[in-house]
């Protein structure tokens, strides 16, 4: 069964303190990582999809990297718009339609 | 353009009612989908369908129901509502199952 843990479960940053967020999985071969932003009373918003081991993507303040058995959410010189839960998914190969999400790492910047 | 729309909003029931989840996409996506969002857990696939007449099971489908008679519209009926079912509901569509899904705003749904 495909497993995604997120961690910490919440992060408190003074604005302009970079730091990182995690997402471990488990998946019997990875077709896609997914990592969204959920604002409070909304529905998640999507940021990137990570397809294989070393591919790297960003914007703006964030930046997504994926090995073969993580994934991490870098924010850099964090900015209070950024507050937010970012959730992260993953997709097996074999399946074409379910997606598991980790329970999200809510991200709090103070200004 | 609309995106992925949620009605109600908002909604109690007593235990034992029923109702149904409005989901409407003005994408013309083949995919949509389901989930359920409580706290402290990830979201969790109810049901799901690749196209007009095409719907199946997800990950916690009892107790639910869902039907897909046009592209646009995917509703999820619940059938006869339990204490257990107090989640936020979320419909989300994308062009394919294996493409990022856009996310409606979620219905809030109370069963008391």
């Amino acid at each position: 069964e495909d497993q995604v843990t997120q961690s910490p479960e919440a992060l408190r940053l003074q604005e302009g303190e970079s730091s990182s967020l995690n997402c471990s999985y488990t998946v019997s071969g990875l077709r896609g990582l997914f990592w969204y932003r959920q604002d409070p009373g909304k529905g998640p918003e999507f940021l990137f999809t990570l397809y294989s081991a070393g591919e790297e993507k960003e914007k703006e303040r964030l930046k997504a990297t994926l090995t073969k058995k993580e994934s991490f959410l870098h924010i850099t010189a964090p900015k209070p718009e950024d507050s937010a839960t970012y959730l992260c998914a993953v997709q097996a190969r074999m399946d074409d339609y379910k997606l598991s999400f980790g329970a999200g790492t809510t991200v709090t910047v103070r200004a | 353009n609309a995106g992925v729309t949620q009605t109600p909003k908002f909604q109690v029931l007593k235990t034992g009612q029923s109702m149904t989840l409005q989901c409407a996409q003005d994408m013309n996506h083949e995919y949509m989908s389901w989930y359920r969002q409580d706290p402290g857990m990830g979201l969790r696939l109810i049901h799901y369908s690749v196209g007009a007449g095409i719907t199946d099971q997800g990950e916690v489908p009892n107790g639910y129901n869902v039907s897909r008679s046009t592209t646009e519209d995917f509703p999820l009926r619940l059938l006869s509502a339990a204490p257990s079912q107090t989640s936020v509901y979320f419909c989300a569509s994308s062009p394919r199952g294996y493409q990022p899904q856009h996310f409606g705003d979620g219905t809030r749904l109370s069963i008391l």
